[in-house]
């Protein structure tokens, strides 16, 4: 069964250090997503992306992060200078049109 | 903003149990989606529900996309000890792909 994959599966950094989180989405999934569960609580989505471009953000997607697909394959979320708030699991997720959001294993962010 | 009101919090029963849990919101929904979540894992996709009052089953598991579509019930029967775990309602509104999370229900199946 197709899988999205996360790496890596748990980071640890120091607060103000930039982090970067990579993920590989199913191969032939066109909506890329980040969302992230601090623990204890539930998902929150951060960021969807179309087309090689934003095509929705919450108001956590502040300056801090951004994403990126720098090639047919890694799709990578970037938090340019870390606070400990930051700490949290991050999800990546895929879907192909309307059909088979599919969620990976998760990073866990340690910002100490 | 929008909100998933997820019941119940919790649920501890005895195995071969049935155990019912649902989703309500005041916003109306293109999609339903249940997960679960083992401690340390992603959410993985037990029933995808697309068409308001739809009733689809997956083995011992059975959700309901509610007629209203602001509403999503999810039924195991006969649970087993590996049900245990957090499970969660997600939703997606009419104008947008993102989803919307309830608070989730952890289950505890005893022997």
């Amino acid at each position: 069964e197709p899988e999205v994959t996360q790496t890596p599966s748990h980071q640890v950094t120091q607060m103000g250090q930039e982090v970067i989180l990579r993920c590989v989405p199913i191969s032939n999934h066109l909506y890329f997503y980040w969302y992230r569960q601090i623990l204890g609580q539930k998902v929150e989505f951060l960021v969807s992306f179309y087309n090689n471009e934003i095509s929705e953000k919450s108001e956590i997607f502040d300056d801090q992060f951004s994403v990126e697909r720098p090639d047919g394959s890694n799709f990578t979320l970037k938090i340019r200078s870390t606070k400990l708030e930051d700490s949290a699991m991050y999800f990546c997720a895929s879907m192909y049109g309307g059909y088979g959001y599919t969620f990976g294993s998760g990073t866990r962010l340690t910002v100490v | 903003g929008q909100q998933l009101n997820q019941s119940p919090q919790s649920m501890f029963i005895q195995e071969g149990e049935d155990v019912s849990m649902n989703c309500t919101s005041s916003s109306i929904f293109n999609t339903w989606l249940w997960y679960k979540q083992d401690p340390g894992e992603g959410p993985v996709l037990l029933i995808a529900l697309y068409k308001a009052g739809e009733l689809t089953s997956n083995g011992r598991l059975t959700a309901q996309f509610g007629i209203t579509r602001k509403d999503s019930f999810l039924n195991i029967s006969a649970s087993i000890p590996s049900d245990v775990g957090i499970y969660f309602c997600a939703g997606q509104l009419v104008d947008t792909d993102k989803l919307i999370f309830g608070t989730g229900t952890r289950l505890q199946v005893f022997p």
